[in-house]
Order: structure tokens, then C-alpha cells, then sequence
């Protein structure tokens, strides 16, 4: 059984970076063809950040964030990473890696971490 | 980007009773769409992908249909561990988006 870990500072200030690591365990980082980051801001919904193919060669970015967002993979380490630039308290939010594994011809989430609340405030 | 849109925003139900989820798209997504399950404090669970297919060890009262742009998510007989709020989130084209979201209370 695939299990997800973030890590990273739970403060980040305002127009710093936010960088997280998701380790993964149970399974290589080729268990699943996509690695994902998806953030819930406080008491809302769900928002997509980004995927990046296991062997770290295709990314894609939700559009509004494509300027500011990067993944990566380290494949001797099994894990994944977000760096987010600029940040504002706009990107205050709990942060979550999952795996995203082709269902039905789709894509479905099914594996998440538990998640890593990143406050951004001076 | 594809918007989707749940209804209602939240609901109260008893323990036993059939509670009917409804997820709507912006545009046709085929059977892009998957259900997740969401209690305070944890991350989200895969209920159902595909719009109709159970994820591994997910009971057998939670049940989805739908294709296009009209999606359902059902629940006979609510049992105590259902109360939470459900997510229905599209995969038919990149960016990924979620809806807002239902919660499901006790009445």
C-alpha cells in the first residue's frame, strides 16, 4: 500500500517561496504514471496545483499558477517536490500530495498524504 | 477551465436514510468524474472513479451514474461513518478541478 508524507516549513512569508517534499513509501514513484499537489484553503474546497509524470520529464501546471509553480522528482530518494514563488496569504492553505492513477480512461486520486498546513504570514 | 458545480451545498440526513448528491459540469466530460469523501481534519478519500465504479473496500451502499455533464452520487441507508463532506472532481482535461463540495450532517 502506496502511503504520501509532506514536509516542509509551516511558515512561509509573504513574496518567500514555499517549498514541500512528498515522500513516498510502500512503492516507487513508478507505482503511479502522476504525482500530484492539491491545496485546501481554510474551511474551502479543493484546487489542483500541479502533476509531474513519475519519471519527472512532463509537468503540467493549473494556468493561474504556472508562473510561480515548479515540480520535481528525485527518483533515489522516492520522492517529489513543490516550490511555489511569491507567495501571498492567498496561498495560506493545507497541502497535499497524492498519486494520480489512470481509472476508467481518467485520472483519480488515490492515494493522499495526510497533509501540511503552510500559513503565509510576516 | 471546467467548472463544476455541486448540489446542494450541504444536506441533513438520519442514520438509514437514501441521500442523493448531484454534480454538475460546465461542458461534457464523458465519465471523467470522481467522487471523493472528506471528514474534518483528514484528507480526501477515492469513493468512486470513473463516475460509477467503487474504488477498493468502499461499501456497496455508495453508488454513482451519470456521464456528459449531469453526475450523481448516491447513499442508501447513511450510516453514522458517512457524515462528512463529498467532492466531485473532474479528469477530463487539465486543470483538474473539484467542485465546492457537499457536506452531509445529522439531522
Amino acid at each position: 500500500q502506496v502511503q504520501l508524507q509532506e514536509s516542509g516549513p509551516g511558515l512561509v512569508k509573504p513574496s518567500g517561496t514555499l517549498s514541500l517534499t512528498c515522500a513516498v513509501s510502500g512503492g516507487s514513484l513508478s507505482s503511479s504514471d502522476w504525482w500530484s499537489w492539491v491545496r485546501q484553503s481554510p474551511g474551502k474546497g479543493l484546487e489542483w496545483i500541479a502533476e509531474i509524470y513519475h519519471n519527472g520529464r512532463n509537468t503540467n501546471y493549473k494556468p493561474s499558477l504556472q508562473s510561480r509553480v515548479t515540480m520535481s522528482v528525485d527518483q533515489s530518494r522516492n520522492q517529489f517536490s513543490l516550490k511555489l514563488t511569491s507567495v501571498t496569504a492567498a496561498d495560506t492553505a493545507m497541502y497535499y500530495c497524492a498519486s494520480a492513477g489512470y481509472c476508467s480512461g481518467g485520472t483519480c486520486f488515490d492515494h493522499w498524504g495526510r497533509g501540511t498546513l503552510v500559513t503565509v504570514s510576516s | 477551465d471546467i467548472e463544476m458545480t455541486q448540489s446542494p451545498s450541504s444536506l441533513s440526513a438520519s442514520v438509514g436514510d437514501r441521500v442523493t448528491l448531484t454534480c454538475r459540469a460546465s461542458q461534457g466530460i464523458h465519465t471523467f468524474l470522481n467522487w471523493y469523501q472528506q471528514k474534518p481534519g483528514k484528507a480526501p478519500k477515492l469513493l468512486i472513479y470513473g463516475a460509477s465504479t467503487l474504488h477498493s473496500e468502499v461499501p456497496s451502499r455508495f453508488s454513482g451514474s451519470g456521464s456528459g455533464t449531469d453526475f450523481t452520487l448516491i447513499i442508501t441507508r447513511l450510516q453514522p461513518e458517512d457524515y462528512a463532506t463529498y467532492y466531485c472532481q473532474q479528469s477530463y482535461n487539465t486543470p483538474s478541478t473539484f467542485g465546492g463540495g457537499t457536506t452531509v450532517g445529522i439531522k
